[in-house]
């Protein structure tokens, strides 16, 4: 079975900090992807990065970056220099072969971020 | 490319009665929908997986009997909330994917917020 985790129920962070959101996941499958969605308050899920599990290079995206482990397991996210914009919640997400022989995403319980002027 | 609508965004009916919300691809084949609950400040909770043309495979614990789901076309799902009650009020959320280009990616829709008075 699938599991991910997010730790970080939920961050405040003063404009203009850096803040990381860790994401820790389990599968037995070797092919898999790693997903972040941002969530504003609107409800409407925002597609930020996919990742498939071959490839542990990071990336980074304006002020966004992503730090992906497959030794530990990890798909953190880090935001620069945030902005009262940021604010949200986040989820990290695995996509992998469930029991049930299908693909399927698998939610972490997500991260609100408050970032404060 | 890739977008996914719902309708209504928002809906409001009374205890016992019966809404229909509907998922629609408009760019792209949808071979597989899904169906997702989310209750305030918690995760997305898969509800069931839809193949076109097939019947809906539902989660443990999700009532086939009162959350009816069609997916009678390639572009098109429907879930029905059958005798809903105050606890069936929720933000749901549907996906799509397009099994024989990429078995791992969904597409989200921007979701539903039920309301039961």
């Amino acid at each position: 079975a699938q599991k991910v985790t997010q730790a970080q129920t939920e961050i405040s962070v003063v404009e203009k900090e850096d803040v990381t959101l860790d994401c820790v996941y389990e599968t037995r499958d070797t092919t898999y992807y790693l997903f972040w969605y941002k969530q504003p308050p609107s409800g409407e899920l925002v597609f930020l990065i996919r990742r498939n599990s071959f490839d542990e290079q990071n990336e980074i995206s304006g002020r966004y970056s992503w730090n992906f482990q497959k030794s530990t397991s990890s798909f953190n996210f880090t935001i620069t220099a945030s902005q009262v914009v940021d604010s949200a919640v986040y989820f990290c997400a695995l996509s992998a072969l469930s029991g049930a022989g299908s693909y399927q995403l698998t939610f972490g319980k997500g991260t609100k971020l408050s970032v404060i002027p | 490319g890739a977008v996914v609508s719902q309708h209504p965004s928002r809906v409001i009916c009374k205890s016992g009665t019966s809404v229909k919300i509907e998922c629609r691809s408009l760019d792209f084949q949808a071979t597989t929908m899904f169906w997702y609950r989310q209750f305030p400040k918690q995760s997305l909770m898969l509800m069931a997986t839809s193949n076109e043309g097939s019947k809906a495979t539902y989660e443990q614990g999700v009532e086939k009997d009162k959350f009816l789901i069609n997916h009678a076309s390639l572009t098109l799902s429907t879930l029905t909330v059958t005798s809903a009650h105050p606890e069936d009020s929720s933000f749901y959320i549907c996906s799509a994917s397009d099994r024989t280009s990429d078995i791992y990616e969904q597409y989200f829709g921007p979701g539903t917020r039920l309301t039961v008075t």
